[in-house]
């Protein structure tokens, strides 16, 4: 069974960047596509963009200036880098594995950015 | 980007009542690429139906969808204790993909 565990800091000071980590247990990172997906109580459920085990991306237009995603075949781990955070990505952060649908998903994890 | 919009915003229900959500796209979603969710508090969105009416593997036979173009739908035949939640779908025919702002089922 495929599980999926966002990891990183839950506290981001505005203007800073936004790190996390997704690891990938129960199965390979390699041959599939790995999306982050974030769910604010203001946006909703908002796509932030995928990453394909070959590295190519594909960002949501609306963040693709700051966003940066990055995979680690060794570690199992993909990984997602937002940069000059506001209040407004406070959102819940959800790693999944991408088949255009989403069938595996993290548990999420809080971000939350102070100004 | 498609915009995607459900219907109602909340409805209320009991158990055992049949219940039909609707998502309408802004535009055409080809070869019906729109998918449903269920959501509970405190966890993760549940893959229900992909493909606009395909049931993803466990999914019980009293959840169907149906649509194309833009207007879909999430029928729940009748409702157990375990449906009452949150319903989203989602387009994945063009980038970016996008979700519904949901639809809240619970109980009257």
């Amino acid at each position: 069974q495929v599980q999926l565990q966002e990891s990183g800091p839950g506290l981001v000071k505005s203007s800073e960047t936004l790190s996390l980590t997704c690891t990938v247990s129960g199965g390979s990172i390699s041959g599939y596509s790995w999306s982050w997906i974030r769910q604010s109580p203001g946006k909703g459920l908002e796509w932030i963009g995928y990453i394909k085990s070959t590295g190519s991306t594909n960002y949501n237009p609306s963040l693709k200036s700051r966003l940066i995603l990055s995979l680690d075949t060794s570690k199992n781990q993909f990984s997602l880098k937002l940069s000059s955070v506001t209040t407004a990505d406070t959102a819940l952060y959800y790693c999944a594995r991408d088949g255009d649908f989403f069938y595996y998903w993290g548990q999420g994890t809080l971000v939350t950015v102070t100004s | 980007e498609i915009v995607l919009t459900q219907s109602p915003g909340t409805v209320s229900l009991s158990p055992g009542e049949r219940v039909t959500l609707s998502c309408r796209a802004s535009q055409s979603v080809s070869s019906s690429y729109l998918a449903w969710y269920q959501q509970k508090p405190g966890q993760a969105p549940r893959l229900l139906i992909y493909g606009a009416s395909s049931r993803a593997t466990g999914i019980p036979d009293r959840f169907s969808g149906s649509g194309s173009g833009t207007d879909f739908t999430l029928t729940i035949t009748r409702l157990e204790p375990e449906d009452f939640a949150m319903y989203f779908c989602q387009q994945y025919d063009t980038s970016p993909r996008t979700f519904g702002q949901g639809t809240k089922v619970e109980i009257k």
